[in-house]
């Protein structure tokens, strides 16, 4: 069926530390998948994306790694700051749907 | 600010009720999705329109609900005699391609009393 989760709904790091943040998806025909960033009382903020034909993509402190394999999504966020602080959602582009399939969200809290 | 605008950004209603919420999407979008967002979850797809066509909806988008794009450009979502349940966040969102990233506005989060 539709379905794209997470594997934690809730992260906790040290300021400057490194974050991963995992997602699963369930539809192997899937062939887009955007990571968002959604503070509180806003709209979900655009992250990175990553296509199926890609393993991995680099944006400005972030990296997204996608491993078809396994139907696995992971955001890594490097030298995480207070601004980090957000919940962060995958989201799945179901081909022919023509929408996008968000998992549950992880709330991502920073440690100073 | 050129992004998407959504009005109003909040809005208390009692059940019964019928309100309407605006979306304007990103000007040169002609992609534009209506999603509603519950506490701790994610968005959930709604409705789509390309151009003024309504293409896809979704089974949540029940009878009371409807949703149009008269002239391609900005939305309107309705929904008909509120009920409790129908609390949450409606975000919309515009694209430019089909399969593309989509850009979302700051929602209007409606409470029914």
């Amino acid at each position: 069926g539709e379905s794209v989760g997470l594997h934690l709904p809730t992260l906790s790091v040290q300021e400057g530390d490194n974050s991963i943040i995992n997602c699963a998806y369930s539809n192997s025909a899937s062939d887009y998948f955007i990571w968002y960033k959604q503070e509180s009382g806003k709209g979900p903020q655009f992250i990175i994306d990553i296509r199926s034909n890609m393993d991995k993509r680099q944006g400005q402190r972030v990296t997204v790694l996608l491993n078809k394999t396994v139907k696995h999504l992971s955001l890594q966020i490097a030298a995480t700051q207070p601004g980090d602080s957000a919940v962060y959602f995958c989201a799945e582009y179901l081909q022919g749907a023509q929408k996008l399939v968000f998992g549950q969200g992880t709330r991502l809290t920073i440690n100073p | 600010d050129t992004g998407v605008s959504q009005d109003p950004r909040h809005k208390i209603t009692k059940r019964g009720q019928n309100v309407t919420f605006r979306c304007d999407p990103i000007s040169e979008h002609n992609r534009l999705y209506w999603y509603r967002q519950t506490l701790g979850q994610g968005p959930e797809f709604l409705t789509y329109f390309q151009n003024e066509a309504q293409l896809e909806k979704s089974r949540l988008l029940s009878d009371r609900f409807s949703a149009e794009r008269p002239k391609g450009s900005f939305s309107t979502l309705e929904i008909q005699r509120t009920e409790q349940g129908d609390s949450a966040m409606y975000l919309c969102a515009s694209s430019l391609v089909l399969g593309g990233e989509q850009y979302f506005g700051p929602g209007t989060r409606l409470t029914v009393t």
